[in-house]
């Protein structure tokens, strides 16, 4: 089974603070992804990355940074986090090209307060 | 990414099959359809994909109409942890960027 793993289920921060959520998916996979979900806003892409280093900005990449390292780890990261991002995030990842299919870890559940 | 409508809710009896519809009128020749649910508080979870022809894996059964224009997918024998919200999405994963709309919530009657 394709398993992507999460670092942390539930977190809280304080405005300001610097966030780091981690993501590691153990198939090889190229793509990875990070989304967040919002209720009545469905799921939001925030990054992408079809390799490792390389990084795309997806529809909301505003207050975010990604890093890919290493090909099974992707980080999303919240350089100063605000009331705003309190959300689920949720890490992905798919092995690409047509008809693949896209893996989702079980989510971070992140409040600022 | 082509637009699906899925009713916004359904119930169904534990141990019966679970038929669950998806309308994507506007579905374009290199799309797939594809099926996710999502339990509370948990990530979205694949269930099964399709481009024409009918599919079956162990979790379910995709059917879809010969013009795919709209598809159902189907539990077989539904079980009281199948109570979820279940997405139907249509797309060819060109940019990855995924809509899931509103799904269909699913609740399984003991």
């Amino acid at each position: 089974d394709v398993k992507v793993t999460q670092s942390s289920r539930y977190l809280v921060k304080r405005t300001g603070e610097k966030v780091f959520l981690e993501c590691v998916q153990d198939m090889d996979h190229e793509n990875m992804f990070w989304y967040r979900q919002d209720p009545g806003l469905g799921l939001r892409l925030i990054y992408f990355s079809y390799d490792v280093k390389m990084k795309e900005k997806g529809d909301i990449p505003e207050g975010y940074s990604v890093s890919r390292e290493k090909k099974e780890r992707f980080s999303l990261i919240l350089e100063s986090a605000s009331t705003n991002q309190t959300s689920m995030y949720l890490c992905a990842s798919s092995p690409g090209g047509e008809g693949n299919t896209i893996y989702f870890g079980e989510g971070s559940w992140l409040t600022v307060v | 990414d082509a637009k699906t409508t899925q009713p916004p809710s359904m119930d169904c009896a534990e141990g019966r099959a679970a038929n669950l519809p998806c309308n994507h009128s506007t579905i374009s020749g290199n799309e797939y359809v594809y099926w996710y649910r999502q339990i509370h508080s948990q990530g979205p979870q694949y269930i099964i994909h399709g481009l024409k022809n009918n599919e079956t894996n162990e979790m379910a059964s995709l059917i879809i109409t010969e013009d795919r224009k709209s598809s159902t997918l189907i539990l077989p024998h539904a079980t009281l942890r199948d109570t979820a919200v279940y997405y139907c999405i249509v797309t060819n994963f060109g940019n990855e960027k995924l809509t899931f709309g509103t799904g269909t919530r699913l609740t399984i009657i003991p």
